[in-house]
């Protein structure tokens, strides 16, 4: 079956504006994650969604914000974008994420912020 | 906050040799789980390990779990240099919906 994808995969913007990632996970899941992957502070929760409602939210800025719809695709978007939100965007999706079943990560996309 | 240490946070060896990678964590939880990231590339789940005392093995790689120490390794056993990769733990918030990655093991395998 088709795995997790994320579009797009590489993303130059400028500092001030807005950006939205987009995340389409497996078939049947219904839980998705997003996390921000940086040098400096490595792999950082961002937000969990399950059918459509934001469940637990990691220790970012009100700038970071995300959705998820019917579908189970989710997006999530940067307002007013700082240099350091330059990192990789991974998502995650899995059957549930409360219940022990495995997080299946897409390619992630990198944003670069000049 | 849930604290996730790793060690080493790298770990140069030779092919043919074992060594333990080491994932320690600062709150009671029964889930952790054990990913491999190649550079460049996104995150392959190795394994899953939801109770006291489990341990799972695929290949050259072990991991266990000991719930009570906060404390779950991951064995390599022989190495190759096709383990040559990052090694993150994730452990599981323990209300859930959450996980917290470990700081990352940079594995070199050398001939």
């Amino acid at each position: 079956k088709a795995g997790v994808t994320q579009t797009p995969r590489y993303l130059i913007k400028t500092r001030g504006q807005q950006v939205t990632l987009s995340c389409s996970p497996i078939s049947g899941h219904r839980s998705v994650s997003w996390y921000q992957q940086t040098p400096g502070q490595g792999l950082q929760f961002l937000f969990e969604y399950f059918s459509e409602t934001q469940r637990n939210k990691g220790n970012f800025p009100g700038r970071f914000s995300g959705r998820q719809f019917s579908n189970s695709r989710s997006e999530m978007n940067v307002s007013t974008l700082e240099l350091g939100d330059s990192a990789l965007y991974l998502c995650a999706s899995s059957l549930d994420l409360s219940g022990g079943y495995e997080q299946y990560f897409g390619p992630g996309t990198r944003l670069t912020v000049t | 906050e849930l604290k996730v240490e790793q060690n080493p946070l790298f770990l140069s060896m030779q092919e043919g040799k074992n060594y333990t990678i080491y994932c320690n964590y600062s709150t009671t939880s029964d889930r952790l789980y054990w990913y491999r990231q190649d550079p460049g590339k996104s995150l392959e789940s190795l394994f899953v390990l939801l109770s006291n005392g489990a341990v799972k093995q695929e290949g050259r790689l072990m991991a266990s779990l000991d719930t009570k120490a906060r404390l779950s390794t991951l064995h390599i056993t022989a190495a190759v240099h096709d383990l040559s990769a990052t090694y993150f733990c994730a452990v599981e918030k323990p209300t859930g919906n959450q996980f917290y990655f470990g700081t990352g093991t940079s594995l070199t395998v050398i001939p």
